[in-house]
């Protein structure tokens, strides 16, 4: 079965500093993609950054970047030059690539990041 | 601007009671889905429509009934058969059941029982 760990219940990062949220991943598929969303205090879920299981390169999407490494299952996040505004809920996410699966999302259980001034 | 639009933001619930949050999208996305988030926790998947008139459940459906009449809404009813329904209930669709594109979310309701 599909599993998300995230080993990091919570994390605290100086102001401009760069910062890495752990991921690590269990499937059985060859053919899957992994997602990374940002919660903040308000309650909506905001996405960030996707990597593919056949991408070579390590996905980049502005000051977030996807340390993807496939033979160990991790898909980690940094973040970097971190700012005031990132202080939120992290969830890691992955979906199978089947399409008569219905594109579910399989949720890790969050790291929550606190950003110091 | 197009969206996913949850309402209400806040519901109670009394004891045997049932009550329905909404969920509308006008992205003209075929898949939606419901999910529950409890404190602290991540989100688990209620269910999930894959176009109208179909729907299937997810991991903890129990307590829980949809439909999917259109292809805007999808209404999630929480039943009194589900005990512990107090949770923040987040509504999400996406055009790419298998490809790239991400899962877009409302901005959630909070259930709460009198």
């Amino acid at each position: 079965a599909q599993k998300i760990t995230q080993t990091q219940p919570g994390m605290f990062v100086q102001e401009k500093e760069a910062v890495t949220l752990d991921c690590t991943y269990d499937t059985s598929d060859q053919s899957y993609g992994l997602f990374w969303y940002k919660q903040p205090s308000s309650g909506e879920m905001i996405f960030l950054i996707y990597q593919g299981s056949y991408d070579e390169q390590n996905a980049t999407e502005g000051r977030y970047s996807l340390n993807f490494q496939k033979a160990r299952k991790s898909a980690n996040l940094v973040i970097s030059a971190s700012q005031l505004g990132d202080s939120a809920m992290y969830f890691c996410a992955m979906r199978e690539m089947i399409y008569n699966q219905g594109g579910k999302l399989i949720f890790g259980q969050g790291t929550e990041l606190s950003v110091k001034p | 601007d197009g969206g996913i639009t949850q309402s209400p933001k806040y519901l109670f619930r009394k004891e045997g009671q049932n009550v329905t949050l909404s969920c509308e999208q006008n992205l003209n996305h075929d898949a939606m889905y419901w999910y529950r988030q409890d404190p602290g926790q991540g989100l688990r998947l209620i269910y999930y429509s894959q176009i109208v008139n179909d729907f299937q459940k997810g991991d903890i459906a129990e307590g829980y009934s949809v439909s999917r009449e259109k292809k805007e809404s999808f209404p999630l009813t929480v039943t009194s058969a589900q005990k512990n329904p107090t949770a923040f209930y987040l509504c999400a669709s996406t055009k790419d059941r298998v490809g790239n594109q991400p899962q877009h979310f409302g901005d959630g309701t909070r259930l709460s029982i009198l």
